[in-house]
């Protein structure tokens, strides 16, 4: 089984800080998926990544797949109360649907 | 275009009863899984199918039957419900992006299930 690791587990930061966010593994995966969810949804699709070294940005997000893909990061800039929520990552296998997904950060951003 | 649909948003149920989770996508997309989100646990993969008539398992299936009669409607049914299974329960739609190698997932809005 293919395991992923989330770091931290919860982040709380002022308006207007960045954070970044940690999913690391022992495993290699074909692509690497975040997903951010809010209290009583589903989770939502944030982007993909799939090839070593991509970094990809959406608006104040950006998310970066390791070269070895093993490991991703999200960092957000300038935080806003509208990026509070669960941040997941989830990796696929080689050629799969199935994904597995990390523990979950819980991002709070204070006004 | 409704998405991913869930049925009941809330359900709670006595040790040893039965009861199904309905699932139903209208994006016409192959594969749908279900997922069970236990606090700082994730999403663990319930069962999984990649199309009509095939269903295979998760990282945690005991315990939930699945079946697959139509692309469009994914049944998750607990056959004697058990306190442990207490969980919010995620059915996901998903298809093979163009660049061939990832799945993005469409997820419902939830079940809420509490065994008591």
């Amino acid at each position: 089984t293919q395991l992923l690791e989330q770091s931290p587990q919860f982040l709380s930061i002022q308006e207007g800080e960045n954070l970044t966010v940690y999913c690391n593994s022992s495993s290699v995966f074909s692509s690497l998926q975040w997903y951010r969810q809010e209290p009583g949804e589903g989770p939502v699709l944030l982007v993909t990544v799939v090839t070593g070294g991509e970094v990809k940005k959406l608006k104040r997000l950006t998310f970066q797949f390791g070269d070895a893909r093993k490991d991703s990061s999200l960092h957000i800039t300038a935080a806003q109360p509208g990026d509070t929520g669960l941040y997941l990552c989830a990796g696929a296998e080689a050629a799969g649907n199935k994904l597995t997904f990390g523990g979950g950060t819980r991002v709070l951003v204070k006004p | 275009n409704a998405g991913v649909t869930q049925t009941p948003k809330f359900q709670v149920l006595k040790t040893g009863q039965s009861m199904t989770l309905q699932c139903a996508q209208d994006m016409n997309h192959e594969y749908m899984s279900w997922y069970r989100q236990d606090p700082g646990m994730g999403l663990r993969l319930i069962h999984y199918s990649v199309g009509a008539g095939i269903t295979d398992q998760g990282e945690v299936p005991n315990g939930y039957n699945v079946s697959r009669s139509t692309t469009e409607d994914f049944p998750l049914r607990l056959l004697s419900a058990a306190p442990s299974q207490t969980s919010v329960y995620f059915c996901a739609s998903s298809y093979m992006t163009p660049r061939g190698r990832s799945y993005e997932q469409y997820f419902g809005p939830g079940t809420r299930l509490t065994v008591t």
